[in-house]
C-alpha cells in the first residue's frame, strides 16, 4: 500500500509570505494527487487535482507542482484565511485512497 | 449547487452497527461516473478513507475496515448508507459523506457528524 507522507508536521508563517508545503509518495501516483484544506470544525475542501489544476472557485495563490513521487502545494501570499491544515490524497492506485498525514500552516 | 448532509446517531455502544446516511440534494445520485465516498476522522487525527460506492452499485472498501464495512444506495431518497459492525472506541470519530470522482477527487463534502462509541 502506498504511503503519503507530508512535511513539515506544522509550517509557522508570517501574514503575506510564501508557504511551501511537500508530500512524497512511497510509490510512483503519476500525477494523480489531490491537496485539501481544512480549517477548524470544517470539512475539508478540495484545492487542486491531477497534481497542478486548482479546482473551482481556487485563489491564484495557490499553485501546486511535481509528479511520481515528489509534490509541493505553494501559497504565494498567505492570506489571514489560509491558515489551516492541508492534506494530499494520491488516486493513482486505488481503493484505497490514501491521505497523508496533513501540514498545520500556523501564524508566526 | 450540490449538497451532502450526514444523518444518524451521535453515540453507538461498542460491538454494534454504527450506521449512517448521506442525502443528497441538488442533483441525482444516480448520475453517471459519480461515486460517493465516505471518510473519518478521529478527534485530534487525520483523515481515513472508509469506502466508496459507483452510480452502478459496484463498492471498494478500504483493506483495513472491509471486513466491517457496508455501503449502499437507495436511489429513490437520493441516499447512500454506511454500516460499520462492531465498532469500537477506535471507531469515534467525524464522519463525512462526499461526491468522489478520481479525477477532481472529493469535490463535495457534507459538514460532517461526530459518532462517539461509548458505553
Amino acid at each position: 500500500e502506498i504511503v503519503m507522507t507530508q512535511s513539515p508536521a506544522t509550517l509557522s508563517v508570517s501574514p503575506g509570505e510564501r508557504a511551501t508545503l511537500s508530500c512524497r509518495a512511497s510509490q510512483s501516483v503519476s500525477s494523480n494527487l489531490a491537496w485539501y484544506q481544512q480549517k477548524p470544525g470544517q470539512a475539508p475542501r478540495l484545492l487542486i487535482y491531477g497534481a497542478s489544476t486548482r479546482a473551482t472557485g481556487i485563489p491564484a495563490r495557490f499553485s501546486g507542482s511535481g509528479s511520481g513521487t515528489e509534490f509541493t502545494l505553494t501559497i504565494s501570499s498567505l492570506q489571514s484565511e489560509d491558515f489551516a491544515v492541508y492534506y494530499c490524497q494520491q488516486y493513482n492506485n486505488w481503493p484505497p485512497l490514501i491521505f497523508g498525514g496533513g501540514t498545520k500552516v500556523e501564524i508566526k | 449547487q450540490l449538497q451532502l448532509q450526514e444523518s444518524g446517531p451521535g453515540l453507538v455502544k461498542p460491538s454494534e452497527t454504527l450506521s449512517l446516511t448521506c442525502t443528497v440534494s441538488g442533483g441525482s445520485i444516480t448520475t453517471s461516473s459519480y461515486y460517493w465516498a465516505w471518510i473519518r476522522q478521529p478527534p485530534g487525527k487525520g483523515l481515513e478513507w472508509i469506502g466508496s460506492i459507483y452510480s452502478s452499485g459496484n463498492t471498494y472498501y478500504n483493506p483495513s475496515l472491509r471486513s466491517r464495512v457496508t455501503i449502499s444506495v437507495d436511489p429513490s431518497k437520493n441516499q447512500f448508507s454506511l454500516n460499520l459492525s462492531s465498532v469500537t472506541a477506535a471507531d469515534t470519530a467525524v464522519y463525512y459523506c462526499a461526491k468522489h470522482n478520481p479525477e477532481p477527487g472529493l469535490d463535495y463534502w457534507g459538514q460532517g457528524t461526530l459518532v462517539t462509541v461509548s458505553s
